[in-house]
């Protein structure tokens, strides 16, 4: 079980909003920024927001992100087909560990 | 282009050691710190260890602490983790990544994975 939590899936028809929340603690998400990483079938894991919501160049604005205390979110706007992917929120712990979210499985209807 | 390409990936028996490189090219590879990130078959994304860019920053996952070692060796470009005492559990693609942050999960970019298999 992860120390950040995400739902295991998510779903909206193409051209809705879609969001997926990562839930974390005062240790991780609390007090470092947060990452999130798409993962398209069959390839490695990309780099989709980093910082809490900054977007590395190439990546599409329909992707945002956003952190709250100890949560953060990730909203894809506009949902396309090739948006199908698993979603992966990450951040730090002050325990010297890294941590990633359980992942996120998204389909588009 | 930056790119990082793994390799060193097979079929372990249990308690057996295996040596992970991951060559990389298209950027100083002496200023950024690395990292090593694997998937179990069907199963989602697990830290394993962390490397600054002079190798005087080291971490571990607790899973792995004891038996794996992360390396470097900036003159050749290259990362390495060493696996000794695999498990069953170990089995996973293991990717390396390049750090854009020490101790943030910042990475970009990601290799393409090896594959570890560890059974008898």
């Amino acid at each position: 079980q992860s120390v950040l939590t995400q739902p295991p899936s998510a779903s909206g028809t193409p051209g809705q909003r879609v969001t997926i929340s990562c839930s974390g603690s005062s240790s991780n998400i609390g007090s470092n920024t947060v990452n999130w990483y798409q993962q398209l079938p069959g390839t490695a894991p990309k780099l989709l927001i980093y910082s809490n919501n900054q977007r590395p160049s190439g990546v599409p604005d329909r992707f945002s992100g956003s952190k709250s205390g100890t949560s953060a979110s990730l909203a894809i706007s506009g949902l396309q087909s090739e948006d199908e992917a698993d979603y992966y929120c990450a951040a730090w712990d002050d325990s010297l560990n890294g941590l990633f979210g359980g992942g996120t499985k998204l389909t588009v209807l | 282009e930056v790119q990082l390409v793994e390799s060193g990936g097979g079929l372990v028996k249990p308690g057996g050691s295996l040596r992970l490189s991951c060559a990389a090219s298209g950027f100083t590879f002496s200023s950024y710190s690395m990292n090593w990130v694997r998937q179990a078959p069907g199963k989602g994304l697990e830290w394993v260890s962390s490397i600054s860019s002079s190798s005087s920053y080291i971490y571990y996952a607790d899973s792995v602490k004891g038996r794996f070692t992360i390396s470097r060796d900036n003159a050749k470009n290259s990362l390495y983790l060493q696996m000794n005492s695999l498990r069953a559990e170990d089995t996973a693609v293991y990717y390396c990544a390049r750090d854009i942050v020490l101790m943030s999960v910042w990475f970009d970019p990601w290799g393409q994975g090896t594959l570890v298999t560890v059974s008898s």
